[in-house]
């Protein structure tokens, strides 16, 4: 049974670049949410994703946006990088009729410099 | 908004021990859930243990187990006869039944002393 995957696993890019992040859910899952850890903190929510639609989204300004897949799979998208998004970005999936417990990705690490 | 603070930073026990970690949380919700995490240095967040609120029993997985103080808000994990693959950020994290989103709290670190 496949948990959720994430790739890349670390990239590094320049501000003011744009970056793609990917995750694909644990089989069976349907939903997909997105969260930002910086660095000795508790992960952010950033938004989620249900039937390819946004469902919920946390305090992130529109720089961040996202997608998900017919599959399930789902990518966050960052524009005009700047340093402070330096973190590492974990993907969560779950099963909407079990929403409430979520299961994490290995993550992306993202450095901006 | 809700909150959920976890007031100690560091932790640290000895192999085979018991210890508890804190966490309390700030809501207005009757209806929710209660999650520990565990992220090791590979930082993978992996499930520890889940309470649902409307349950008075206090959750148990194997060596694991909560102290659930509704009134209180308070959610406290502990960890019995201690090992060392326990060594790991622990984080609590809080979902209301009608929300989508997991509130975290800045999570505590523990080290275990062989």
């Amino acid at each position: 049974d496949a948990g959720v995957t994430q790739s890349p696993t670390h990239l590094i890019k320049t501000r003011g670049q744009q970056v793609t992040l990917r995750c694909s859910p644990k089989s069976g899952h349907d939903t997909v949410s997105w969260y930002q850890q910086a660095l000795g903190q508790g992960p952010q929510f950033i938004f989620q994703y249900y039937e390819e639609e946004e469902r919920q989204r946390g305090n992130f300004p529109d720089r961040f946006s996202g997608h998900q897949f017919p599959n399930y799979s789902s990518e966050l998208n960052v524009n005009a990088l700047l340093l402070g998004d330096s973190a590492l970005y974990l993907c969560a999936s779950s099963l909407r009729s079990r929403v409430k417990t979520q299961y994490f990705g290995p993550g992306t690490r993202l450095l901006v410099l | 908004a809700q909150t959920v603070t976890q007031s100690q930073p560091e932790m640290s026990v000895q192999e085979a021990e018991t210890v508890t970690l804190s966490c309390t949380y700030d809501t207005s919700e009757s209806d929710y859930y209660l999650f520990w995490y565990k992220q090791p240095p590979s930082r993978q967040m992996i499930l520890v243990i889940r309470q649902e609120a409307y349950k008075q029993q206090n959750a148990t997985e194997n060596r694991f187990s909560v102290n659930f103080q509704k009134a209180a808000k308070s959610f406290s994990l502990k960890i019995s006869d201690s090992q060392l693959g326990d060594a790991a950020m622990y984080f609590c994290a809080y979902i209301k039944n009608a929300g989508n989103m997991l509130t975290f709290g800045g999570g505590t670190r523990l080290m275990v002393k062989p």
